[in-house]
């Protein structure tokens, strides 16, 4: 099964800063690399995704790369403001019919003013 | 975009008692899962909820403890049966649409057993 592995799992940076989380896994048949974004009290959303024919995606202040040779794939905030803080999650998944989200274990980031 | 309500939003039972959770869809989707989150923890895959059959359930969990019904595409329950201190969590019903990986996930059920 697949074995996702994912750093830091706290973040504290300053509003303005950027903060980058970084997603490991072992199952080279993954081919669908999406965050999400859970807030206290809510169910997790999604923010980006990639999949395995594309380096990089962006979106305004976040951005995932991916490095399907080595098996892992980056979380980028840039701009960071107190609404980013946040529970982030990666879920490398295989698209196939029965695919599952495996969810890694997930960063706490905090954006302090 | 699939927009997931789950009923009720939190909950507090008695041990040996069990709660049903409902999870409605605003559109038809080929998938719907449930999962189980213990605070400040990732997310569990408990089941895949199979429209008109019995669920496909993950290791560590049973159907005893854990049914699961989908009578339609945009409708499914969980039951917690039996339950203990253990149990309290929070349940969260996912779905998503065949061809598109996109899966969309409620805001939970949260669990406290006495």
């Amino acid at each position: 099964g697949e074995n996702v592995e994912q750093h830091p799992s706290t973040l504290s940076v300053q509003e303005g800063d950027s903060a980058v989380i970084k997603c490991t896994y072992s199952d080279s048949a993954s081919n669908y690399f999406p965050w999400y974004k859970q807030e206290l009290g809510k169910g997790p959303q999604l923010i980006i995704d990639i999949r395995s024919n594309v380096g990089e995606k962006k979106d305004q202040r976040i951005a995932v790369t991916l490095n399907k040779t080595a098996k892992h794939f980056s979380l980028h905030i840039t701009e960071t403001q107190p609404e980013d803080s946040a529970v982030y999650f990666c879920a490398p998944m295989t698209t196939d019919s029965w695919g599952k989200l495996q969810f890694g274990a997930g960063t706490q980031v905090v954006v302090t003013p | 975009s699939a927009v997931i309500s789950q009923k009720p939003s939190r909950d507090i039972c008695q041990r040996g008692t069990s709660l049903t959770i409902q999870c409605q869809v605003d559109s038809q989707v080929t998938m719907m899962f449930w999962y189980r989150q213990q605070p400040g923890q990732s997310l569990t895959l408990i089941a895949t909820a199979n429209q008109g059959s019995e669920a496909t359930y993950e290791s560590g969990f049973v159907i005893d403890k854990f049914p699961i019904s989908r009578p339609n595409l945009t409708f499914s329950t969980l039951t917690v049966s039996n339950m203990s201190p253990e149990d309290s969590s929070i349940y969260l019903c996912s779905a998503r649409t065949s061809g598109k990986n996109i899966q969309y996930f409620g805001a939970g059920t949260r669990l406290s057993v006495l």
